[in-house]
């Protein structure tokens, strides 16, 4: 089955600091999302990404869908202690056709330290 | 506008056990999916609905079951319980455009078996 590639697996960083993480999967994508989701909570959408190439923000979030259609990333800029979660790209493929299933990546959980 | 409501948040079983769980999409979404979130498997696509019907499903066994009211509101049930199905189950909804598929998720209900 489809998979997703998500890195890095964990992150620690200074607060103040830029973040990026990636996805890459083997196969092509129509749509990604980049979700966070806190402990005990759902996943919260982000950025959602309809076009190869497209870049997108969202304050200082930044996400590209790749011109491929085999990759996404996500830049956080000048962290905050609040951005400190677990982050999740999910892809939508062309074969699941007007059918909502998202594959989703692995997590990567961003610390931040003060 | 309200957003996704699951019911229960959290919920202890017995294994040989059934249960049922319940989602209320935000209002104008007509389509549901649900999705099983583990430790060591992540997020995993179980099955979607809209408009009553499933529109697709995921690699689960056949314990894991679920429908749609024609007010969009979607039940899933899981029978005889096994211990690995303890897990954070989410919800998500989506409307229906074509070139729309982003998915908002509730905050989940924590089924424990034991």
């Amino acid at each position: 089955g489809q998979q997703l590639n998500q890195s890095p697996q964990s992150m620690f960083i200074q607060e103040g600091e830029d973040v990026s993480m990636n996805c890459t999967s083997s196969s092509i994508f129509n749509t990604w999302l980049w979700y966070k989701q806190d402990p005990g909570e759902g996943p919260v959408l982000l950025i959602a990404l309809y076009k190869a190439g497209e870049l997108t923000s969202n304050g200082r979030l930044t996400a590209q869908f790749g011109i491929t259609r085999k990759d996404s990333f996500l830049n956080i800029s000048a962290s905050i202690p609040s951005d400190v979660g677990i982050y999740f790209c999910a892809g939508q493929s062309l074969s699941s056709g007007s059918a909502r299933q998202l594959t989703f990546g692995s997590g990567t959980q961003l610390t931040v330290l003060p | 506008k309200a957003g996704v409501t699951q019911t229960p948040r959290y919920l202890i079983k017995t294994r040989g056990q059934q249960v049922t769980l319940s989602c209320s999409p935000i209002s104008g979404h007509r389509s549901v999916s649900w999705y099983q979130q583990t430790p060591g498997q992540g997020l995993q696509f179980l099955f979607e609905y809209f408009s009553e019907t499933q529109r697709n499903k995921g690699n689960f066994p056949g314990r894991f079951s679920g429908r749609q009211f024609s007010n969009s509101r979607s039940e899933m049930n899981v029978s005889t319980l096994e211990l690995g199905d303890s897990a954070l189950y989410l919800c998500a909804s989506s409307r229906q455009k074509t070139s729309d598929t982003e998915a908002f998720f509730g905050q989940g209900t924590r089924l424990t078996v034991v």
